[in-house]
């Protein structure tokens, strides 16, 4: 089974200024990497796909970026509905069995 | 509107039996995929099975194996969650979620998700 490793656990950022969150997975996933946001009390919304392409109506700050084992999401200048927990998902097909793993999660928080 | 809209929470005691439902519309419900996600309190996400509901072919996570039933029914467009004997450690929120194959390179994500069902197991 692929590990899905997210850092850091939190990070604390002040509006305006930059984010980076990493994802690293134990083996190769090639691109197929999806992020995506959660809100308290709402369900995850897809982000970015193809570990660097934005799903629709998603602002241009946020970026993906990465291949293989490192991937790392960007959101530029940081917005107050920015603050929420991010995951990273890979999708592999094996062994034969299809599985999309979750990292465990970075709580970005306001500084 | 593209939605994924899921049935009520649901308070139950251990060794009950429990079907969850997933209806969507605003699209082809027999084209796409539907995953279900659990989230225990507190906690992040983990993907627990698939199916398709056009024949409904189904893949379960190694995790969830033998645990809960994922089925379908496309005359309806819904996707079900059921469990035939309920943990306390099935307290958790489930997600439904729309599979899409994106971009010309064809990667795999969750673009559309159902509201959550809570599910609450408790003596």
């Amino acid at each position: 089974e692929i590990v899905m490793t997210q850092s850091p656990a939190t990070l604390s950022v002040s509006p305006g200024e930059r984010a980076t969150l990493s994802c690293r997975a134990s083996q190769s996933v090639s691109s197929n990497l999806a992020w995506y946001q959660q809100k308290p009390g709402q369900a995850p919304r897809l982000l970015i796909y193809g570990a660097s392409t934005r799903a629709t109506g998603i602002p241009a700050r946020f970026s993906g970026s990465g291949s293989g084992t490192e991937f790392t999401l960007t959101i530029s200048s940081l917005q107050s509905e920015d603050f929420a927990v991010y995951y990273c998902q890979q999708y592999n097909n094996w062994p034969p069995r299809e599985m999309y793993t979750f990292g465990q999660g970075t709580k970005l928080e306001i500084k | 509107e593209v939605q994924l809209v899921q049935s009520g929470a649901e308070v139950k005691k251990p060794g009950e039996s429990l079907k969850i439902s997933c209806k969507g519309s605003g699209y082809s419900f027999t084209s796409y995929w539907i995953g279900w996600v659990r989230q225990m309190p507190g906690k992040g996400l983990e993907w627990m099975g698939i199916i398709y509901p056009g024949d409904s072919d189904t893949r379960y996570s190694p995790s969830f194996q033998g645990q809960v039933t994922i089925s379908a029914d496309k005359s309806i467009s819904t996707a079900y969650l059921q469990w035939s004997s309920l943990k306390a450690s099935d307290t958790a929120m489930y997600y439904c979620a729309r599979h899409i194959v994106a971009g010309p390179l064809e990667y795999d994500a969750f673009d559309i998700w159902g509201q959550g069902t809570m599910v609450t197991v408790s003596s």
